[in-house]
């Protein structure tokens, strides 16, 4: 079975600094990742996912996740904060099981971006 | 194109009440899924269509829940009677499978009281 593992329930980071919000996984199959935001009031939103291929990854909003098989992670960054920026936000792995996906969520991270 | 719809968005119901959530998938989506966020928790897996079949409904927690998902397109879960620990946030998603995540709809948030 896979799990996730997100560090930190709460991130609170000043506006213009590095965000980094950290997330384990385990999977005894390669898994695809993916990292999930929730805005306040609203559903999910992909942010970014990792199938195969290329480690690093892009998603949306300038936020990036690098995929290390080694360290079993999947950590989220962007250079510079932004106030908008602050949501919840989660980690999740996904393995074919049966002939389909299923997904399964960290417990999530909060970030505060401080003016 | 539409995105997952869910509705209500809210709902506050009295624990022994009959409370029915409902989902509209985007259109030609054949997997549906059921989550459910309880407050400060994970967001956990509930139950996945195929199309009309449910595929995999390990994570229902009891028979109080019921899903159905009728011709394929929509989907209902019903909780009935509805306990205090019921309380929580009601994703759905679909996804037209394959390699590609999940799209989420916005939630339904249910309290019990």
């Amino acid at each position: 079975a896979q799990s996730v593992t997100q560090l930190g329930s709460h991130v609170s980071v000043s506006e213009g600094a590095l965000v980094l919000l950290r997330c384990n996984y385990s999977s005894s199959v390669p898994p695809y990742l993916f990292w999930y935001v929730q805005y306040p009031n609203q559903g999910l939103q992909l942010l970014l996912k990792y199938t195969t291929g290329a480690t690093l990854v892009k998603g949306i909003n300038g936020f990036e996740a690098e995929f290390k098989k080694s360290e079993t992670s999947f950590h989220l960054t962007k250079p510079s904060a932004h106030m908008s920026d602050a949501a919840e936000y989660f980690c999740a792995v996904s393995v074919r099981t049966g002939g389909y996906q299923k997904v399964t969520f960290g417990t999530g991270t909060k970030l505060q971006v401080i003016p | 194109e539409a995105g997952v719809t869910q509705f209500p968005s809210h709902s506050v119901i009295e624990k022994g009440q009959t409370v029915t959530l409902r989902c509209d998938p985007i259109s030609g989506h054949d997997n549906l899924y059921w989550y459910r966020r309880v407050m400060g928790k994970e967001i956990k897996f509930l139950l996945h269509f195929v199309k009309e079949s449910k595929q995999d409904e390990s994570g229902m927690p009891n028979n109080r829940f019921l899903a159905e998902r009728t011709g394929g397109t929509y989907s209902t879960l019903k909780v009935q009677p509805a306990e205090l620990e019921d309380s929580g946030v009601y994703f759905c998603a679909s996804s037209p499978g394959g390699n590609y995540g999940y799209t989420f709809g916005s939630g339904t948030r249910l309290t019990v009281v």
